[in-house]
Parts: C-alpha cells; sequence; structure tokens
C-alpha cells in the first residue's frame, strides 16, 4: 500500500501567487481530511471530505482557501492569493474508519 | 476550554525510565480515541487505539478514564528512538470519521 501521497513536499512562493496542493489518498478510504499544522496553533483541521463531499469546512480560515475532491483518489487544497501567515506544513489525511492515516505533508513558506 | 488538552512538556527522561502522558477531552461523548507519534518534520504516525477496557502493545500501554475524561499513554523501559511528541485524538459525537488533535507532548529520552 503506498500510503496517502501528497504533492509537492516543499513550496516556497511570492506572497499573493495561488498555491495548490495535491493529494491522493489510501485506495478505498472513503474520508478525506485537509490539515495545517504550526508551531503556534498545532494540528488543525481544515475540511473534511466524505465520499468526495465536503461535510465540515468550518476550519477554513478565509474565503482565500478552498478545497475541492473531483473522485475518490484526488483532492487539491488551494490558496489564492498566498499570504505569508500561511507558512505551515499542509497534511493530507484518509481513513475508512476513524484511524486516520496521514500523508508526508507539504511545507508552505510564503515569502 | 480547547476539546482535547496536553502538556506540551518536554519530558526529559533517562533511557529505561517509565513515562506516562495524558491527554483530556471536552466532550463526554466522544467515540474513539488514539494515540499517535510525530517524529521532528515527519507526519503523524498512529500508534495505537485507546479502548474502553484499556491495551498494550510491547512496552506502551493506553487506558482510558470516561468518568475523568481523560486518556493515558504508559511508556516502559524508554528507549533514545521512543523520544518524539506523542499527539493524542479524539473522535467527537455526531462528526463522522473527524478527529480532534491535543497539541502534544513532547518526550525526550536521554542516554
Amino acid at each position: 500500500d503506498a500510503g496517502v501521497i501528497q504533492s509537492p513536499r516543499h513550496e516556497v512562493t511570492e506572497m499573493g501567487q495561488e498555491v495548490t496542493l495535491r493529494c491522493k489518498p489510501i485506495s478505498g478510504h472513503n474520508s478525506l481530511f485537509w490539515y495545517r499544522q504550526t508551531m503556534m496553533r498545532g494540528l488543525e483541521l481544515l475540511i473534511y471530505f466524505n465520499n468526495n463531499v465536503p461535510i465540515d469546512d468550518s476550519g477554513m480560515p478565509e474565503d482565500r482557501f478552498s478545497a475541492k475532491m473531483p473522485n475518490a483518489s484526488f483532492s487539491t487544497l488551494k490558496i489564492q492569493p498566498s499570504e505569508p501567515r500561511d507558512s505551515a506544513v499542509y497534511f493530507c489525511a484518509s481513513s475508512l474508519r476513524t484511524e486516520a492515516f496521514f500523508g508526508q505533508g507539504t511545507r508552505l513558506t510564503v515569502v | 476550554r480547547k476539546e482535547v488538552e496536553q502538556d506540551p512538556g518536554p519530558f526529559n527522561v533517562p533511557e529505561g525510565a517509565t513515562v506516562a502522558f495524558n491527554c483530556t477531552y471536552s466532550n463526554s461523548a466522544s467515540q474513539s480515541f488514539f494515540w499517535y507519534r510525530q517524529d521532528c518534520r515527519k507526519e503523524p504516525k498512529l500508534l495505537m487505539s485507546v479502548y474502553s477496557s484499556g491495551n498494550e502493545d510491547g512496552r506502551f500501554t493506553a487506558q482510558l478514564n470516561r468518568a475523568s475524561q481523560y486518556i493515558s499513554l504508559l511508556i516502559r523501559d524508554s528507549k533514545l528512538s521512543d523520544s518524539a511528541t506523542y499527539l493524542c485524538a479524539v473522535n467527537p459525537p455526531n462528526a463522522g470519521n473527524m478527529l480532534t488533535f491535543g497539541g502534544g507532548t513532547r518526550l525526550m529520552v536521554k542516554p
């Protein structure tokens, strides 16, 4: 099993640019999560999909953030326009029940 | 009050020591509980589930105390390789497969 696959692993971008993070969940898992981790705020849930449908997006910081899951094997998290305070590690996780399995994360730096 | 709280530590212990962490949760109707381990600059990895009856996996023991609303992780005979951050995760009621994470407890095992 390949596990949850995220790309890119690292992203450095300038303020104001659009950033797209990608995730391929574990095959057969029906839930997908986007988390953001910072030293100050820890691991925060941004959005949760179940069977490709967004269930809870209350953690999405603001309208600059959007997420899609067009099919069971792919999801994107987009930030437009990006700001320095968006710098963090973004994790995608998937699950079949409640045990979630994480991808290696995307380390985003906005300068 | 945060939904899930942990002492951030660090817990500095000598090799061979026994160390225990607690994690408190605010919603008494929470369903499932987990411990994750996160190494520096890596993703969280599932360490073990926490069952009502308690469960043990080698040197690790996890317990749930519903009356006092906390879960615990006990590590016996600490190894240098146990140095990491330990995150607890709670599945709130009516939240599907979603997990809420604590801020993590950092453990440093010294020779």
